[in-house]
């Protein structure tokens, strides 16, 4: 149990094009799901906490109008890349979790884009 | 913020011996996870140890948690090649939600 599904699992595009990641929960209702960044051989950064019914909460330094999160209904939240740039080229993680608000998180398989 | 560090960055021993990687963080926590990720892949929750516990075992998995020196250690017994992956410790902060801050991580590598 406890599946979170995340597509594209590979997606490349060319600068100043957007790019949309969905993010589903399949088999439990998340309120919240949370949207992290990796880079190479490095720490799971976290992005912004999407929140289904409000806006996003967005960690510091994270541009909002860049990363655009939708959190529309309690199984599926998206993140877009907007005015993609290669800098922006990344492993994009999502997560959520069924249970209390202390139990843990259940991953995506990520997203890698690659922006040209 | 990074909240935990972790120790050593890249280990690397032979099928059979026992690994052990370590973790520190900086602030108050309600828990400590931790995560397996193989290469290009999400993460799998693997353990978590509440802030008023001091140790805990799941099968070959046993992790310690000190919160007077604000760190974690968790320990594979009898290594198999399948344990190859990264290893990252998260402390749940509870802010709303309980986000999860995440260490370095370490690379640990199960030579056959």
């Amino acid at each position: 149990g406890a599946v979170v599904s995340q597509h594209p699992s590979r997606v490349i595009c060319k600068s100043g094009t957007s790019v949309k990641i969905e993010c589903r929960s399949l088999d439990f209702q998340a309120t919240t799901m949370f949207w992290y960044r990796q880079f190479p051989k490095k720490s799971l950064m976290l992005m912004a906490t999407s929140n289904e019914g409000s806006k996003a909460t967005y960690e510091q330094g994270v541009e909002k109008d860049k990363f655009l999160i939708n959190h529309a209904s309690l199984t599926l939240s998206t993140l877009t890349v907007t005015s993609a740039h290669p800098e922006d080229s990344s492993f994009y993680i999502c997560s959520a979790r069924p249970g209390v608000s202390d139990s843990p998180l259940h991953f995506g398989n990520g997203t890698r884009l690659t922006v040209t | 913020s990074q909240q935990g560090e972790e120790d050593p960055q890249a280990l690397s021993i032979q099928e059979g011996e026992n690994a052990t990687m370590n973790c520190s963080y900086k602030t108050s926590i309600n828990n400590l996870q931790w995560y397996r990720q193989n290469s290009g892949r999400g993460l799998v929750h693997l353990i978590l140890i509440r802030s008023n516990e001091r140790e805990k075992h799941s099968g070959r998995l046993r992790v310690t948690l000190d919160t007077s020196k604000k760190s974690s250690s968790l320990l594979i017994t009898a290594s198999r090649a399948a344990d190859t992956a990264s290893y990252f410790c998260a402390t749940g902060v509870s802010q709303g939600a309980q986000k999860l801050v995440f260490g370095q991580g370490t690379r640990l590598t199960i030579n056959p």
